[in-house]
C-alpha cells in the first residue's frame, strides 16, 4: 500500500514550453501533497505544499507563477513549469500524506526527470 | 527554526566494514518525526526508518540500527557489514509539526561508497 506515482518519469523539452508532470497517490487519499526540487548532488527542496482544492502554499523564493500547482482531487497534483529554461532542468520529486490510521507520513513518488534544452 | 545536519559530505568504506552516518537536527517542537531515506543512483527515495520524538529505544533491522538521542538531538544510522549495494546517498529529515502541514527538512545528505 501508499504508493506514489509520478509521470512522466523523464522528459525533455524546448526551452520556452510549459511541462505539466502528474503525482498520484494510488491506493490512499491524499489532502496534502508536496513537491520537491532536487539539483545534481543536492539535497531536496521543499517547493510548494499542495492542498486538495486549494491554493498551493510555495516556499520563499519559489516562483508562483512559474510553478504552477494544481490540487484538483484528492488522488492527483500537477506541476506545470511554464516557460522553461535550461536552470529549470532539475529531479522534481513529489510525495503525499497519508494521514489514515493517524500514520501521518508522507510517501515519495518515483521523481521526474526534467532537462530542458 | 528547523534544521537538519548531516556533516558528513562523502564517506567511503571497504566492503564488509561498519559505517556510521551522522544526523544532528535542531527542533523547538515537542512533538516530532525524524526519518532516513536513501538514494540510489536511480533517484527514487527508499523509506528505511521513521521514529517518533517519544520514541528514543534504538532500532534494528538486519545489518541497519539507528542511534536515536534527545539529549545530544541525534539519530544516528549505522551499517553493519558494508555490502556495495549500500552505496547510495542518505538523508535524514525532520518532519515539522508546528505549522500543521507536516513538511520533511531534509539534510544535506551523505554519500556512502562501499567499495568491494
Amino acid at each position: 500500500g501508499a504508493v506514489v506515482s509520478q509521470h512522466p518519469s523523464w522528459v525533455i523539452c524546448k526551452s520556452g514550453t510549459s511541462v505539466k508532470i502528474e503525482c498520484r497517490s494510488l491506493d490512499f487519499q491524499a489532502t496534502t501533497m508536496f513537491w520537491y526540487r532536487q539539483f545534481p548532488k543536492q539535497s531536496l527542496m521543499l517547493m510548494a505544499t499542495s492542498n486538495e482544492g486549494s491554493k498551493a502554499t510555495y516556499e520563499q523564493g519559489v516562483e508562483k507563477d512559474k510553478f504552477l500547482i494544481n490540487h484538483a482531487s484528492l488522488t492527483l497534483s500537477t506541476l506545470t513549469v511554464t516557460s522553461a529554461h535550461p536552470e529549470d532542468s532539475s529531479f522534481y520529486i513529489c510525495s503525499a500524506r497519508d494521514i489514515a490510521g493517524g500514520r501521518n507520513e508522507q510517501f515519495f513518488g518515483p521523481g521526474t526527470r526534467l532537462t530542458v534544452l | 527554526a528547523q534544521k537538519v545536519t548531516q556533516a558528513q559530505t562523502e564517506i567511503s568504506v571497504v566492503e564488509k566494514e561498519d559505517v556510521t552516518l551522522d544526523c544532528v537536527y535542531e527542533t523547538r517542537d515537542t512533538t516530532y518525526y525524524l526519518f532516513w531515506y536513501k538514494q540510489p543512483p536511480s533517484g527514487e527515495l527508499v523509506f528505511l526508518i521513521r521514529r517518533n520524538s517519544f520514541d528514543e529505544q534504538n532500532e534494528i533491522s538486519g545489518r541497519y540500527s539507528w542511534n536515536f538521542q534527545k539529549s545530544t538531538s541525534s539519530f544516528n544510522f549505522t551499517i553493519t557489514a558494508s555490502q556495495v549495494v549500500d552505496s547510495a546517498v542518505y538523508f535524514c529529515a525532520l518532519s515539522d509539526t508546528t505549522s500543521g502541514t507536516y513538511k520533511y527538512i531534509f539534510g544535506t545528505g551523505t554519500r556512502l561508497k562501499v567499495l568491494a
